[in-house]
């Protein structure tokens, strides 16, 4: 069964360092998905991405975040400048038109 | 805004007790209702899912039906297994353009031998 690939599955990284977390969706899926669970907490949602733009994104999403899906086949998110409260679970979600959400199994983000 | 309440847990049961989990939301539109189980350590897996009222999703042994009466899709299970410890998510998807998921807070369920 496909599935979506997510690495690294843990990073720990200093507060204030640039960290690219990747994606790899499954490779006829349409629709990207980037969402967070901070320990304990609800899973948030960030932000989506289709034919190359972000099509939705919510308030967490700020400018310290970006998406990119350099070369058609990984599907990144950058968080540029990490704060202590960015440490969470981040999962990446891919799916086409008329179908659920395929998951990865995350990466911890643990900023000290 | 739309939201998804779910009951509090953890739920603490014994192996082949009845399981409810109970869940209502709010919404616009029509939405699709779903239903995530995450094992512990392990990602989010779809359990089932309705995207209309009065539908039944059933995987796994679970049910649920999409009330829209009563804005509820509480998930059941008769006979739960040690297997069945994870944390669950009630979940909607109000625009299937982008199908952007609102969770809910996820309820633990702890099934002892």
């Amino acid at each position: 069964e496909p599935e979506v690939t997510q690495t690294p599955s843990h990073q720990v990284t200093q507060m204030g360092q640039e960290v690219i977390l990747r994606c790899v969706p499954i490779s006829n899926h349409l629709y990207f998905y980037w969402y967070r669970q901070i320990l304990g907490q609800k899973v948030e949602f960030l932000v989506s991405f289709y034919n190359n733009e972000i099509s939705e994104k919510s308030e967490i999403f700020d400018d310290q975040f970006s998406v990119e899906r350099p070369d058609g086949s990984n599907f990144t998110l950058k968080i540029r400048s990490t704060k202590l409260e960015d440490s969470a679970m981040y999962f990446c979600a891919s799916r086409i038109q008329g179908t659920g959400y395929t998951f990865g199994s995350g990466t911890r983000l643990t900023v000290v | 805004g739309d939201s998804v309440t779910q009951m509090e847990g953890p739920v603490t049961l014994s192996e082949e007790a009845f399981l409810t989990i109970n869940c209502t939301y709010t919404a616009t539109g029509y939405p699709s209702l779903f239903w995530y189980v995450q094992y512990p350590g392990e990602g989010l897996q779809l359990l089932l899912k309705a995207t209309k009222a009065d539908d039944k999703g059933s995987n796994k042994g679970f049910e649920a039906t999409y009330r829209k009466e009563t804005t509820s899709f509480h998930l059941e299970k008769g006979s739960v297994q040690v297997s069945d410890s994870a944390v669950y998510f009630c979940a909607l998807s109000e625009d299937d353009s982008w199908g952007k998921l609102q969770f809910g807070a996820g309820t633990q369920v702890v099934v002892t031998p």
